[in-house]
């Protein structure tokens, strides 16, 4: 079991730039999250997949961010345009939910944004 | 909407003395209730989960019972270790569809 893993782990930027976040979940994992947290706040919710479904999208979520599930494995998050509000730590999360599943989430390390 | 409120830390305790962490929940129906703990430097992980109403989930030594009655489930261990500090966050889950989480609640523990 190899877990959730995200890259890159810190990612400083300039506002205006694009930056792109990578999870790859665990392997046999359905289910897909993305995840917001700000510091001493809770993860927020962002958006999930189901397989290379988008199944759900927060209304918090702009327009300049989009994530993508291609094939139903790995998953990425671009931020077009950043703005200093997107500094924040970027989570994502795994689960499955057939098979015998329980559904629960398995988290990554996180991706840092910093934007300058 | 479906939320979480946890007691604001730190929380600051001595090696071996009682700990609670009070949380409550705001949700339509009767989601599954989970405690996931935060280590320094690592990822969330879940400590453990109620899926109905009067259940107790265990691990590690630490308890919580799914109270539908007073909408809570707040977090419970006898005897805390210094290498219990970490953030602790209080989530629902109504479905296993969307999971919405608390602020979070730092512990430390001194020795």
């Amino acid at each position: 079991d190899t877990g959730v893993s995200q890259n890159p782990r810190h990612k400083i930027t300039k506002r205006g730039q694009n930056v792109t976040f990578r999870c790859d979940p665990i392997s046999e994992h359905n289910r897909l999250y993305w995840y917001r947290q700000t510091l001493g706040q809770g993860p927020e919710f962002l958006t999930y997949f189901q397989n290379e479904a988008q199944l759900e999208k927060s209304r918090l979520l702009s327009d300049r961010f989009s994530a993508e599930r291609p094939k139903g494995s790995f998953s990425t998050l671009e931020i077009q345009r950043t703005e200093q509000g997107d500094s924040a730590m970027y989570l994502c999360a795994s689960s499955s939910t057939s098979g015998g599943g329980t559904g629960e989430l398995f988290f990554g390390e996180g991706s840092r944004l910093t934007v300058l | 909407g479906d939320s979480v409120t946890q007691m604001e830390g730190p929380v600051t305790l001595s090696e071996e003395a009682f700990l609670t962490i009070n949380c409550t929940y705001t949700a339509t129906g009767y989601p599954s209730l989970f405690w996931y703990v935060q280590y320094p430097g690592e990822g969330l992980q879940l400590l453990l989960k109620a899926t109905k109403a009067d259940d107790k989930g265990s691990n590690k030594g630490f308890e919580a019972t799914y109270r539908k009655e007073t909408t809570s489930f707040h977090l419970e261990k006898g005897s805390v270790q210094v290498s219990d500090s970490a953030v602790y966050f209080c989530a629902l889950s109504p479905n296993f569809n969307k999971f919405y989480f608390g602020s979070g609640t730092k512990l430390n523990v001194k020795p």
